[in-house]
């Protein structure tokens, strides 16, 4: 069964960029939707976006301008930016397989913006 | 923008049949998704394309959508189903979820 796992900086600074890998195992990134999603705390969940392995994207229209979503199949990992962050994008991150839905998602790494 | 619509909580005894609903402009056009997630954990698809069990996931749980909105109906609901459901639906080939119902059994 495959499986996601995202990593990167748990605390980030108020109008740096934030940057998540997710790393895929037990299965090939090639063939498939790849995607992020987030949860602030005590809140729902918000889309952030999908990336086709070809490196085709789609994007939430409310995080648009400041969001970059790639892919890099010779190490089967997809990855996350998101610019000029703010305290309201403190959330816990989720990489997930799929994209117009999600059929497994990974653990969920906690990302604070603080100075 | 889309948006989708769930009650915020509800309650239902164990044994009884819990409905949960979605509502949103046409969505029985659309595909609906529904995921569980329990305090601490990462959401589980438990119905995918309106009506479809993934495998692993009890009977009990099943789906409809029609007209403006779609539900998710747990039968002999048990403790263990106590958690936040989140719909969610696809639209123009954006994702959109709702914004989570806590379904509390007691």
């Amino acid at each position: 069964q495959v499986q996601v796992q995202a990593s990167g900086p748990g605390l980030v600074k108020p109008s740096e960029t934030l940057s998540l890998t997710c790393t895929v195992s037990g299965g090939s990134i090639s063939n498939e939707y790849w995607s992020w999603i987030r949860q602030p705390p005590g809140k729902g969940l918000e889309w952030i976006g999908y990336i086709y392995y070809s490196g085709s994207t789609k994007y939430n229209p409310s995080l648009k301008s400041r969001v970059t979503i790639s892919v890099d199949t010779s190490k089967n990992q997809f990855s996350l930016k998101l610019r000029s962050v703010t305290t309201a994008d403190t959330a816990v991150y989720y990489c997930a397989k799929g994209g117009g839905s999600v059929d497994y998602w990974g653990q969920g790494t906690l990302v604070t913006v603080s100075s | 923008s889309y948006d989708l619509t769930q009650p915020p909580s509800m309650s239902v005894s164990p044994g009884q049949t819990a409905s949960i609903t979605c509502s949103g402009d046409k969505l029985g056009d659309k595909y609906t998704y529904w995921y569980q997630q329990k305090p601490g954990h990462s959401p589980v698809l438990v119905i995918y394309q309106d009506n479809k069990r993934p495998s692993g996931i009890p009977e009990r749980f099943s789906g409809s959508n029609s007209g403006n909105a779609a539900t998710l109906t747990i039968s002999g609901t048990q403790a263990l189903d106590e958690a936040d459901y989140y719909c969610q639906a696809w639209d123009s080939s954006t994702v959109v979820f709702g914004g989570g119902t806590k379904l509390t059994v007691l």
